[in-house]
């Protein structure tokens, strides 16, 4: 069956960085999209970006643009989002998702278990 | 930015109950870019409907999803114990956003 296993939790100070993968199983993992979502508490998801793990190309949100990047290797089936010059608003749970294509729409129909990022001094 | 309002913001309903959740977008949305996803406590979100209307893998027909335009509906059509949950709308027309939520929970 398909499954996303992310890594675990992290606690970083403000500054620094945070890369996060997401390795994933039980389908061809060049053949799907995956995104990056994350969920500060109490508040909706938030979508960062997300990379064709064919080719590596990345799409980032504009609120993101210029702190995430997002990579893969493709030999371990594995994805990375890193977050740098972390804030304490930046404290959340990050998720990977698949992105299933159905003619136009997309599908985001398997999620990694969340990894939660604290950002405190 | 297009900007997905969900109304109400909790919803106090008994099971076997219907809920009736929006989601209004700042601009029109074409409906094969919208979907819908149930958030549970320590879960990852779980997706229910895509392109407004169209339920996911396993999702039980008593989850509906309608609209066009700058208004689109999930349906409940009866509360079952395990769908007290808090539901997200989503858009793809341009970049991705995500309403605020709608929790529905136990009156």
């Amino acid at each position: 069956q398909v499954q996303l296993v992310q890594s675990g939790a992290e606690v970083k100070k403000p500054g620094a960085s945070v890369k996060v993968s997401c390795t994933t199983s039980g389908y061809t993992f060049t053949a799907y999209y995956l995104e990056w979502v994350r969920q500060v508490p109490g508040q909706g998801p938030e979508w960062m970006g997300s990379i064709n793990t064919f080719s590596g190309d990345t799409k980032y949100a504009e609120k993101f643009q210029g702190r995430v990047t997002l990579t893969r290797d493709a030999s371990i089936n594995t994805a990375y989002m890193e977050l740098s010059r972390l804030r304490s608003d930046d404290t959340a749970v990050y998720y990977c998702a698949r992105r299933y294509q159905l003619m136009s729409a997309w599908l985001f129909d398997c999620w990694g278990q969340g990894t939660l990022v604290i950002v405190s001094s | 930015e297009i900007v997905l309002t969900q109304s109400p913001g909790t919803l106090s309903l008994s099971p076997g109950e219907r809920a009736t959740l929006s989601c209004r977008a700042s601009q029109s949305v074409s409906a094969s870019y919208l979907a819908w996803y149930q958030k549970k406590p320590g879960q990852a979100p779980r997706l229910l409907i895509y392109g407004a209307s169209g339920r996911a893998t396993g999702i039980p027909d008593r989850f509906s999803g309608s609209g066009s335009g700058t208004d689109f509906t999930l349906t409940i059509s009866r509360l079952e114990p395990e769908d007290f949950a808090v539901y997200y709308c989503q858009q793809h027309a341009s970049s991705v956003t995500f309403g605020g939520g709608t929790k529905v929970e136990i009156k």
